[in-house]
């Protein structure tokens, strides 16, 4: 089982739309990361966060601590928000230095 | 400034030959990390570098795999006795420091590497 669990895997929105990814993970975390990468293969960083909110744009991620669950929002999607989203952690463990990343949600915005 | 960038951007090799692929960092970053991505499939850490720390090499799959980092600068993972699963592209990241909520990884374009 995957320590870091991303949902949906698949995402089809019409332009405009709101929308929610999730990402769960199984033990306590110093940082999350949501990254984006496009259909190039390109991986850009959105956000990075320990607690609280974060906004940049249309773009809003969440983190709550105590449920192990951080949330990334696209308000007013379009169709340049194509591209799979990714969550990763880096765990509070250890000399466990490495991130983990979930499988990614691959988002489609329909014009 | 200059991003993270990696060299070179494909490399088409046969199995069994040796790889080097190369990550030039940006510049006054200490952390440096690689990944591995497979067609299809999400990142896999390989190996973390913190100033001159001890790397992490947990997530290397074998022991054809290794790295060096010269002090905080270019690094250069090196696969050895290349096989076909070895194909993937090759992620090499950098921040300024190796923990903390900012530490935001800046990620360079990849190496695309198949074996033939």
């Amino acid at each position: 089982k995957n320590e870091v669990e991303q949902s949906p895997q698949n995402l089809t929105a019409q332009e405009g739309e709101f929308i929610t990814i999730n990402c769960s993970y199984s033990v306590g975390i110093s940082a999350l990361h949501w990254l984006q990468q496009h259909p190039g293969g390109g991986i850009v960083s959105l956000f990075m966060l320990s607690s609280g909110k974060k906004k940049h744009g249309r773009l809003i991620a969440t983190i709550n601590i105590q449920e192990k669950h951080s949330s990334l929002h696209i308000t007013a999607s379009h169709p340049r928000d194509s591209a799979v989203y990714i969550c990763a952690v880096r765990f509070l463990r250890w000399k466990d230095n490495q991130f983990y990343f979930g499988t990614g949600t691959s988002l489609t915005v329909i014009p | 400034g200059a991003g993270v960038s990696q060299s070179p951007s494909n490399k088409v090799t046969e199995k069994g030959k040796d790889v080097e692929l190369r990550c030039d960092p940006i510049s006054g970053h200490t952390a440096l990390y690689w990944y591995r991505q497979r067609l299809g499939q999400g990142l896999e850490f390989l190996i973390y570098f913190q100033g001159n720390s001890a790397p992490d090499k947990s997530g290397l799959p074998s022991d054809r795999f290794s790295a060096e980092r010269t002090g905080e600068s270019v690094s250069t993972l090196t696969i050895q006795r290349t096989q076909q699963e070895d194909s993937a592209v090759y992620l090499c990241a950098s921040s300024l420091s190796g923990g903390g909520t900012t530490d935001t990884q800046y990620f360079g374009p990849g190496t695309r590497l198949t074996v033939l």
